[in-house]
This record gives structure tokens, C-alpha cells and sequence, in this order.
């Protein structure tokens, strides 16, 4: 497909456990950028990626949070021990850069995470 | 920090009426803007986007212009659809904090009436 995929698109799962997201972004774009949708929060960056690197953590809420790129491709966004404020959407993002302002993002559809 | 703040929802209208939607922003460089658009069951759509002052961004009937003397890009339309119900985020990016991550503003959601 030419756009983002993102997997699974429903997570249910009880508290305490670890889950993982994917993100496929779209082929060739070199920045890819995690946000999580919350009905009191509304959308907040999480984590950028330049390549496989990641120069901005600054939005990961905290340590249990963590993700990784590789191939300068597919992302796994990890939360380990989950807590119920951990529901929420989690939507990744692609652009052709992340140095250059003016380049839309193309969104997944999101991982709607609930945590039970 | 940057921000973005847009005007309090939800938001009905009769079809055909015309459409306004407040956006305004803090930024510390100089930030292009963006709109939005998540229609029901749907993801995340880029609307409309203008990169400098005074630049108009469109499409689908849709206006925003970028207003850098008040800071502004507010969304219009002179005559919504019933398929414009959607979730509409105004956002910012500014390279000016090392990478291109985007800021939205909460979201306001527009229903339209036939």
C-alpha cells in the first residue's frame, strides 16, 4: 500500500502487561514521528525519528515508554507495564524529511489502545 | 513552547451555511501551518497547509490564509456539505525546534445538517 499501516489496529490488554505497536511508514520517507490521541490530552508528539535515530524523546510520557526504528523503515513503539491512562490512540506519522518544515505528514489510521 | 489554541466546539451548522474556524498560535521561529481533518472512522487527513505570511493554503472549497501580524489561520468555507462533518485540528510546525514534529491545537468537531 502507498500509505502508513500501522498494526494491530485494536489492542485490548490488562494492566500491568507489556504491549507493542508497529508502524510502517511510507516507502522513502526518512522521518517518522509517534503521537497519541486521548480525549483529555488531544494529540501530543511523542518520539521523532531521523533514520533509525531518534534526536527528539521529548513527548514519551515516561520510562515504560520507549521505541525503535529499523532499516531506516518499520517502527515498534513499546509500553511496558501499562497503566490505564495508557489508553488512548497512538498514531504514527511519515514525512520525506523531518528537517524542513513545510513537508506534510501522512498519517496512519492508529492503534486504539484500551487498557482494562 | 509552541502552541496553538483554536476556539471552543462542538460546532452545528445548517448545509450551505458558512463556515468559520478560529486558530491562532505562539511559535518561536517561523512555523508553517497546517489544518487537519479526520472524518468519522477515518484517519488523519492533511486539509490545507501555507508555509510563509500572508500565504493562502485551499482545498475542497476549503481557505486558510496565514496571518503573522495576529498570528492567526483561521479555517472558512462558504458553503459547508453534510460530508464536511469531520474532527478539524489546526497545527504547527517549526524546524526552529530541531525537527518538523507538529503541534495541534485540540480539535473542534463540525457537524453539518442537512
Amino acid at each position: 500500500g502507498a500509505g502508513v499501516s500501522q498494526s494491530p489496529s485494536n489492542k485490548v490488554t490488562e494492566k500491568g502487561k507489556d504491549v507493542e505497536l508497529r508502524c510502517d511508514p511510507i516507502s522513502g520517507h526518512t522521518a517518522l514521528y509517534w503521537y497519541r490521541q486521548s480525549l483529555g490530552q488531544g494529540l501530543e508528539f511523542l518520539i521523532y525519528f531521523q533514520g533509525n535515530s531518534a534526536p527528539d524523546k521529548s513527548g514519551l510520557p515516561s520510562d515504560r515508554f520507549s521505541a525503535e526504528r529499523t532499516g531506516g523503515s518499520v517502527s515498534t513503539l513499546t509500553i511496558q507495564r501499562t497503566q490505564q491512562e495508557d489508553s488512548a490512540v497512538y498514531l504514527c506519522a511519515s514525512s520525506l524529511t523531518g528537517t524542513v518544515s513545510n513537508q506534510p505528514q501522512h498519517f496512519g489510521d492508529g492503534t486504539r489502545l484500551s487498557i482494562l | 513552547g509552541d502552541s496553538v489554541t483554536q476556539m471552543e466546539g462542538p460546532v452545528t451548522l445548517s448545509e450551505e451555511a458558512f463556515l468559520t474556524i478560529n486558530c491562532t498560535y505562539t511559535a518561536t521561529g517561523y512555523p508553517s501551518l497546517f489544518w487537519y481533518v479526520q472524518y468519522p472512522g477515518e484517519g488523519l487527513q492533511l486539509l490545507l497547509k501555507a508555509t510563509k505570511a500572508d500565504d493562502k493554503g485551499s482545498n475542497k472549497g476549503f481557505e486558510a490564509t496565514y496571518r503573522k501580524e495576529t498570528t492567526s489561520f483561521h479555517l472558512e468555507k462558504g458553503s459547508v456539505q453534510v460530508s464536511d462533518s469531520a474532527v478539524y485540528f489546526c497545527a504547527l510546525s517549526d524546524v526552529a525546534g530541531a525537527n518538523s514534529k507538529l503541534t495541534f491545537g485540540k480539535g473542534i468537531t463540525l457537524s453539518v445538517r442537512p
